[in-house]
């Protein structure tokens, strides 16, 4: 069984620019999590899908970011503009049950 | 807020021994508790999950919960170089949908 999987594992843009991560979960997991860790800190949490809806984005920093998961199956995370405190590992996990969450292998963004 | 503290490291310890890695939260609410282990610049692997006090136990793991006085432990028996790794402590409130992690140890098995 594939894993999941995350889309670019780097991105080095500049301030102001957009960019988009993908996530891929595994096959049937409707859950859907992003998770976001800046340098020297712990893994946050970002927001939550179930299928194609947002459950909770509580931890979503500001409206810069959004998240989509159209037809509830690969889900993408956009940064408009980028700032420099955007910067970190953007880890994406998936759950069948709501218990067990597997991640993906991250997204190392390096805001210039 | 809620908080998951973990000592960084790193922890060094001999191949052979028991390596105790410890966790406190500081939210009541929290339900259910997770040890993930990271290996550098891989993704966090789920290796643990306990949501009542006392022990559970899974291999070489032991996972231990005490609610009373918040804190986590996993318990690695018979450590092998291969441990070496970050281990991550998760909380998870009930009913919540994020995990709140801690920074995690650094745990180093020595040869």
């Amino acid at each position: 069984e594939a894993g999941v999987t995350q889309f670019p594992s780097h991105s080095v843009i500049e301030k102001g620019q957009t960019v988009t991560l993908r996530c891929d979960p595994i096959s049937g997991h409707d859950n859907l999590y992003w998770y976001r860790r800046v340098m020297g800190k712990e893994i946050k949490f970002l927001l939550h899908f179930v299928k194609e809806s947002k459950q909770d984005e509580s931890g979503m920093p500001n409206n810069r970011f959004l998240a989509e998961r159209t037809g509830g199956t690969y889900s993408t995370l956009k940064v408009q503009p980028a700032e420099l405190e955007d910067s970190g590992v953007y880890f994406c996990a998936s759950s069948q049950d709501r218990v067990k969450q597997f991640f993906g292998p991250g997204t190392r963004l390096t805001v210039l | 807020q809620k908080e998951v503290e973990q000592n960084s490291g790193p922890l060094s310890v001999p191949e052979g021994a028991i390596a105790s890695l410890n966790c406190t939260y500081s939210d009541q609410g929290s339900q259910s508790f997770f040890w993930y282990r990271q290996y550098s610049g891989k993704s966090p692997e789920l290796i643990m999950f306990i949501y009542s006090n006392g022990d559970k136990e899974d291999g070489r793991f032991t996972a231990q919960l005490n609610k009373a006085s918040q804190y986590v432990s996993l318990l690695i028996r018979d450590s092998q170089p291969s441990d070496s790794a970050t281990y991550l402590c998760a909380a998870e409130e009930g009913g919540a949908d994020g995990l709140t992690f801690g920074k995690g140890t650094h745990l180093i098995i020595q040869p």
